[in-house]
């Protein structure tokens, strides 16, 4: 199975800071990776497709990048509402597999 | 709008069984391939198992196959997944989710674009 590894697993920022997540695959995904935010107790959400599109309603504060096997989720000018557990998921091959995540908090 | 429902969760005990719904609504349900995706207390997201739209392509995390089994009836809108022999390690919220393109293969289906709310299963004695 394709393993994802994120960092970093956590993160301190304030309002209006830029945050970049990174993710890296254990091999090609080719651009088959999104990003996606959840709160506590809440379904995640899809903020980020195919490495870089953003999502429909998806503030454009928040955008996605690739390079090779390493993909990047950057939120700029953080809001109150960004603060969250932001996870990437390969959907290149099954199984599919999740970053392990990486918590923003203030 | 298009809206995914998870049903069915309990409290089990190990080597028990428990059946999961996802009815959906809102969505030409059987274009779209659906995955369930589970969250441990405190822990991160497991993607757990997929079934296409017309059901003959499934597929299974590692750590399920064997034991669970993914289904749908199409005419219903409804989705299941029966997982068998349960393990207090499978002890988490049941989310269902569906890819966002319709008629898609495996990496080409950009994401998961619609979730359930959950269903908390609970194995324990």
């Amino acid at each position: 199975a394709i393993q994802m590894t994120q960092f970093p697993s956590s993160l301190s920022a304030s309002v209006g800071d830029r945050v970049t997540i990174t993710c890296r695959a254990s091999q090609d995904i080719r651009s088959d990776l999104g990003w996606y935010q959840q709160k506590p107790g809440k379904a995640p959400k899809l903020l980020i497709f195919a490495a870089s599109t953003l999502q429909s309603g998806i503030p454009s504060r928040f955008s996605g990048s690739r390079s090779g096997t390493d993909f990047t989720l950057t939120i700029n000018s953080l809001q109150p509402e960004d603060f969250a557990t932001y996870y990437c998921l390969q959907d290149y091959t099954f199984p599919f597999t999740f970053g392990p995540g990486t918590k923003v908090d203030l | 709008e298009v809206q995914l429902v998870e049903s069915g969760g309990a409290l089990v005990e190990p080597g028990g069984s428990l059946r999961l719904s996802c009815t959906a609504s809102g969505l030409a349900f059987t274009i779209y391939g659906i995955s369930w995706v589970r969250q441990a207390p405190g822990k991160g997201l497991e993607w757990v198992s997929f079934i296409g739209g017309r059901g003959a392509k499934k597929y299974y995390a590692d750590s399920v196959k064997g034991r669970f089994t993914i289904s749908r009836d199409n005419s219903e809108n409804m989705l299941y997944l029966q997982m068998n022999s349960l393990r207090v390690e499978d002890t988490a919220v049941y989310y269902c989710a569906k890819d966002r393109l319709g008629y898609c293969n495996p990496g080409g289906c950009e994401g998961l674009d619609v979730w359930g709310q959950g269903t908390q299963v609970t194995v324990s004695s």
